[in-house]
């Protein structure tokens, strides 16, 4: 089983909401990553835990806050976002492991900023 | 520096034609994995295939099949007898082993008509 699961499927927010994602494996994998991606662009990575501590984060905004409360479980805090943050929101697992690089993706989250 | 060029934005062919899809990359690391993805349009990236960069044998699966050749720098994806369903974007992407990032090609948009 491959699966990694995300929700919502869609968001619509306001600028002076405050929201989360929510990203879930269970396949054991130790590390989870956060992507955004817009328009005809590839995904472009934002964070990465590694053993549920955050080991890279591309400088991203403070507006988006990440959280690893487990193993299983990636969270993506959004507050006081921008309309040009409004894209599909990949989450994304792997097991952790030198040799075993493969990602797994979830669906997405398309998420709107009006 | 690693880079992955996928030269080819948007590549459109009748059903049942062979397509080969290009990728060419850059990196100075002596271990690494090369992938492909396929994302449709519902937004979920698919894991299709890992390459390790010791293993150049080719590899077919169903109507795919893959060549990397270290000499060119090149991991080629070729899709036989193309189907509709096979219309997605399909990204190319290299991380070193042991690493964390993956380096995406900005993708290849791929419309298959009936």
């Amino acid at each position: 089983d491959t699966e990694v699961t995300q929700t919502p499927k869609h968001l619509v927010m306001g600028m002076t909401n405050k929201k989360s994602l929510k990203c879930e494996q269970h396949m054991g994998h130790r590390a989870m990553y956060w992507y955004k991606q817009k328009a005809k662009k590839p995904p472009e990575l934002m964070f990465v835990y590694s053993y549920e501590k955050l080991s890279i984060n591309e400088s991203v905004p403070s507006r988006f806050s990440p959280e690893c409360p487990n193993s299983s479980l990636l969270n993506l805090h959004l507050h006081a976002l921008q309309p040009e943050d409004s894209a599909l929101y990949l989450c994304a697992s792997r097991t952790g492991t030198s040799g075993q690089e493969t990602q797994y993706f979830g669906p997405g989250t398309r998420l709107l900023v009006l | 520096a690693q880079k992955v060029t996928q030269a080819q934005t948007e590549i459109s062919v009748v059903e049942k034609e062979d397509v080969t899809l290009d990728c060419v990359y850059e990196t100075r690391d002596t271990t690494y994995y090369l992938f492909w993805y396929k994302q449709p349009p519902s937004g979920e990236l698919v894991f299709l295939i890992r390459r390790n960069s010791f293993d150049e044998q080719n590899e077919i699966s169903g109507r795919y099949s893959w060549n990397f050749q270290k000499s060119t720098s090149s991991f080629n994806f070729t899709i036989t007898a193309s189907q509709v369903v096979d219309s997605a974007v399909y990204f190319c992407a290299l991380i070193k082993t042991g690493g964390f990032k993956t380096i995406f090609g900005a993708g290849t948009r791929l419309f298959v008509k009936a």
